[in-house]
């Protein structure tokens, strides 16, 4: 039982590039997200997406791009990477039910955009 | 919408020091709360979470939550800090017919032996 897995751990961009991040859960979840984390701003949502098939934009959305093609996967596309997307970027998931909703957390992806 | 407030942005704690961090939800109705734990260069892992019950809870490490709904807060305590407990601490809320986890800034506490 894996958790949540991301992908990859390190990652280092020029600006105008693009990359997909890429998430699995196998939990059988039906919530997942993708946060980033910058010194001094806590989490902040980037895109989050309650069930296969849907997705609602975070806070901090602009720049990103997202997709969730079945309930194990949820993907982060940057299709032109900028320096102020350097971060530390962390999928999650989480289930439904009284007893099901803790978020469970990816080991996350190191961003750097030079 | 729902929100978490940490007020606390930064503490610092001699060692053996008592530690409280505040926490605050904003929506109503049935509510699920936790406290989640980031250590230096690692992921966030839960500490405790209430979902119904006993409105104190107890978790990992020697970490404890009361959840007072009239205050909408869920306070974190440790009686005693060790300078292994230095870390972020992130509170965390569901519910609201939201299906979503909403995450508070985090609270950087840092123990000094």
């Amino acid at each position: 039982n894996a958790g949540v897995t991301q992908t990859p751990k390190f990652q280092v961009l020029k600006t105008g590039q693009s990359m997909t991040l890429q998430c699995a859960q196998d939990m059988n979840h039906n919530s997942m997200y993708w946060y980033r984390q910058d010194p001094g701003m806590g989490l902040r949502l980037i895109y989050y997406s309650a069930s296969e098939g849907t997705t609602d934009k975070g806070e901090v959305p602009n720049g990103y791009n997202v997709s969730r093609l079945n309930k194990r996967e949820f993907s982060l596309r940057l299709e032109s990477a900028a320096p102020s997307q350097t971060s530390v970027y962390f999928c999650a998931s989480s289930g439904r039910g009284a007893m099901n909703t803790e978020a469970f957390f990816g080991q996350g992806t190191r961003l750097t955009v030079v | 919408a729902q929100s978490v407030s940490q007020h606390n942005h930064h503490v610092i704690l001699s060692e053996a020091a008592s530690l409280e961090l505040g926490c605050n939800y904003s929506y109503g109705g049935t509510v699920n709360l936790f406290w989640y734990v980031q250590y230096p260069g690692q992921h966030l892992q839960l500490l405790l979470k209430y979902f119904s019950g006993d409105p104190l809870v107890k978790g990992i490490k020697g970490f404890e939550a009361e959840f007072i709904k009239s205050k909408f807060s869920f306070n974190l305590r440790k009686p005693s800090v060790q300078w292994s407990d230095t870390a972020e601490y992130f509170c965390a809320a569901e519910g609201g017919g939201y299906q979503k986890v909403t995450f508070g800034t985090g609270t950087k506490l840092q123990v000094i032996p």
